[in-house]
């Protein structure tokens, strides 16, 4: 089964500052999705990308978090100016072709100082 | 709102027995229900989808229930090993028909051999 991977596997940041956190798809995949996870926490849903938009997002996705795709390969999830409270593990994730089950990758560690 | 209560106690059960652990939801009627499994640190992996029209799934050592009248969900590992530990999450889709996915909380079962 091939694997979703991302990348950096952790990050540490000062308050304030900008974050990019990318993610590289399985070939073939449509659908994609950002998770957060606060150490303890349940998995909680951030958004969902398809053909090049956003198709839902939640409370947690204010202004200061975007998506993109940019050259149709990465998937990137950028938060502008960090808080405390964005220190979490990001999980992204890729629908499969039979848009059901959905394959996560290992996680980045984010830690905002 | 969609709400999705796994039992938060940990699950202690001795090697070879069958853990048991459920899934209750409520507000929503989903089309199916998935399992999935979370190491510490590492990202949810997909073991089991059911939908609504089957009563039972299985696959290896492991067998799903799915009751949409007492709107809960039963998850059986039968012959557990220690490799077995780790936190199980309950998953539904959300209404939207983006594709997230609502988790639970999660619980932690450990294997003692």
């Amino acid at each position: 089964e091939p694997e979703v991977t991302q990348t950096p596997s952790h990050q540490v940041t000062q308050m304030g500052q900008e974050v990019i956190l990318r993610c590289v798809p399985i070939s073939n995949h449509l659908y994609f999705y950002w998770y957060r996870q606060i150490l303890g926490q349940k998995v909680e849903f951030l958004v969902s990308f398809y053909n090049n938009e956003i198709s839902e997002k939640s409370e947690i996705f204010d202004d200061q978090f975007s998506v993109e795709r940019p050259d149709g390969s990465n998937f990137t999830l950028k938060i502008r100016s960090t808080k405390l409270e964005d220190s979490a593990m990001y999980f992204c994730a890729e629908q499969g072709t039979n848009q059901e089950t959905q394959y996560f990758g290992p996680g980045t560690r984010l830690l905002v100082l | 709102s969609q709400k999705i209560e796994q039992n938060s106690e940990a699950l202690n059960i001795q090697e070879g027995k069958t853990a048991t652990l459920t899934c209750n939801y409520t507000n929503y009627s989903p089309a199916y229900l998935q399992w999935y499994r979370q190491d510490p640190g590492r990202g949810p992996v997909f073991l089991l989808l059911i939908r609504e029209n089957e009563k039972e799934k299985r696959k290896e050592r492991l067998k799903v229930t799915f009751d949409t009248t007492l709107k809960q969900s039963l998850f059986h590992i039968t012959a557990s090993q220690p490799a077995d530990s780790a936190t199980y999450l309950c998953a539904l889709e959300g209404s939207s028909n983006t594709g997230k996915l609502i988790f639970g909380q999660g619980t932690t079962l450990q294997v003692k051999p």
